[in-house]
């Protein structure tokens, strides 16, 4: 029982790099969801889905993309990293306020 | 204003001690109350998960929901150094909205 997959685990980009974190889920729910967290400031929204071909913005979008073209897969795009986005990225899935979390990405950007 | 708002940390307590965990939320639409617990390097798992005002018992765990004071509450009995870690509430409408956290640790 896989349960919600992030990779990679653990990445360094230079400033102005691009790269796509992944996420899958097998439990079939349609809401997924990207948060970043930072010391002190707790787990923020980035994006979210409540199903495939739907995609809304949360607490801090800017810099960051999704598409979600199947109900298990939900990737998140960084189109030109920042310094500002060095943080550990979490994907989660969840079902009535249930969540699933992966083990997160944590991201430096040099 | 964020949507939930969690006591600041961080907390050390003597094991055997009752930790107390608050938050209170601004969003009356919300339907689903829960806690989170992150060990460190790892994701948040979910520790607890109501629905209505009330209390709900889990072993040592209770949580507790007032709707009318929009207020969340976790009680932990009894505490463990394996209880140690970052707990987080949430809150949900359709879309899960986090507290920032609270560390505790037991010491011992």
């Amino acid at each position: 029982n896989a349960g919600v997959t992030q990779t990679p685990k653990f990445q360094v980009l230079k400033t102005g790099q691009s790269m796509t974190l992944q996420c899958a889920q097998d439990m079939n729910h349609e809401y997924m969801s990207w948060y970043r967290q930072d010391p002190g400031m707790g787990l923020r929204l980035i994006h979210y889905s409540v199903g495939a071909g739907i995609t809304d913005q949360g607490e801090v979008p800017n810099g960051y993309n999704v598409s979600r073209s199947t109900t298990e897969d939900f990737p998140l795009r960084l189109l030109s990293a920042a310094p500002s986005q060095t943080s550990v990225y979490f994907c989660a899935s969840s079902r009535e306020g249930e969540a699933f979390f992966g083990q997160g990405t944590r991201l430096t950007v040099v | 204003q964020k949507e939930v708002e969690q006591d600041p940390g961080p907390l050390s307590v003597p094991e055997g001690a009752i930790v107390s965990l608050n938050c209170t939320y601004s969003n009356s639409a919300f339907q689903y109350f829960m806690w989170y617990r992150q060990y460190s390097r790892k994701g948040p798992e979910l520790l607890m998960y109501t629905y209505s005002s009330g209390n709900k018992e889990d072993g040592r765990f209770t949580a507790q929901v007032d709707k009318s004071s929009k207020y969340i509450s976790l009680f932990i009995r009894d505490s463990q150094p394996s209880d140690s870690a970052t707990y987080l509430c949430a809150t949900s409408d359709y879309k899960l909205s986090f507290g920032a956290g609270t560390t505790v640790t037991v010491r011992a």
